[in-house]
């Protein structure tokens, strides 16, 4: 079945206490994003790779870093959490990129106290 | 600022009505356009790509696109309960960057 899949799904954690959201997709998709989605704000990108080794910063990047060494995986680390950084996360993937359509995994739930 | 604006609703239409869910763009060298279908506590799932001028229709789905007024509709005709859930319209203008709308409630009531 081709999917997006995200570990964990639900996440609590305390502040500063480094943390990796994992994304893989098995559809052989060049492009992969990131993105966090708060009420009243919207879905809002935060990295994305256009392919293996190549990222690029979203809209809201500050806080995050990711890695792109496989094509399938594009793992987000958030160093040093913070409460403002408590959200739903998505990551999602292209087979062209962020000017086609764009397959969600099924979201990371993540609360920093 | 590229902004994409939706009216938030909820947009409430009775079992087997039309729903017309609108979205405006600011950039106007945006070139593609896509509804989302968001239900609660799930990821989005693309219902419609659109990128040029007109109407696209799949199913009981049609997508509208005028880029001179930049706006971009969605109409669901004969809606079902099931077709209630947040419809997220998204803007891309070749920039790797789509700019999400913050969604449209809809609810369709037996």
């Amino acid at each position: 079945e081709a999917q997006v899949t995200q570990n964990p799904r639900y996440l609590i954690t305390v502040t500063g206490k480094k943390l990796t959201v994992t994304c893989s997709q098995n559809m052989n998709h060049e492009y992969m994003s990131w993105y966090r989605q708060d009420p009243g704000l919207g879905l809002r990108q935060i990295y994305y790779s256009m392919n293996v080794e190549v990222t690029d910063k979203g809209d809201v990047p500050e806080g995050y870093k990711v890695s792109r060494k496989e094509k399938r995986n594009f793992p987000l680390i958030l160093e040093s959490p913070s409460p403002n950084q408590t959200s739903l996360y998505f990551c999602a993937s292209s087979p062209w990129g962020g000017d086609y359509e764009q397959y969600f995994g099924p979201g990371t739930r993540l609360t920093v106290t | 600022q590229k902004e994409v604006e939706q009216n938030s609703g909820p947009l409430s239409v009775p079992e087997g009505a039309i729903a017309s869910l609108n979205c405006t763009y600011s950039d106007r060298g945006s070139q593609s356009f896509f509804w989302y279908r968001q239900y609660s506590g799930k990821s989005p799932e693309l219902i419609m790509s659109i990128y040029s001028n007109g109407d696209k229709e799949d199913g009981r789905f049609t997508a509208q696109l005028n880029k001179a007024s930049q706006y971009v509709s969605l109409l669901i005709r004969d809606s079902q309960p099931s077709d209630s859930a947040t419809y997220l319209c998204a803007v891309s203008r070749g920039s790797y960057i789509p700019t999400f709308g913050r969604g449209t409630s809809l609810i369709v009531h037996p």
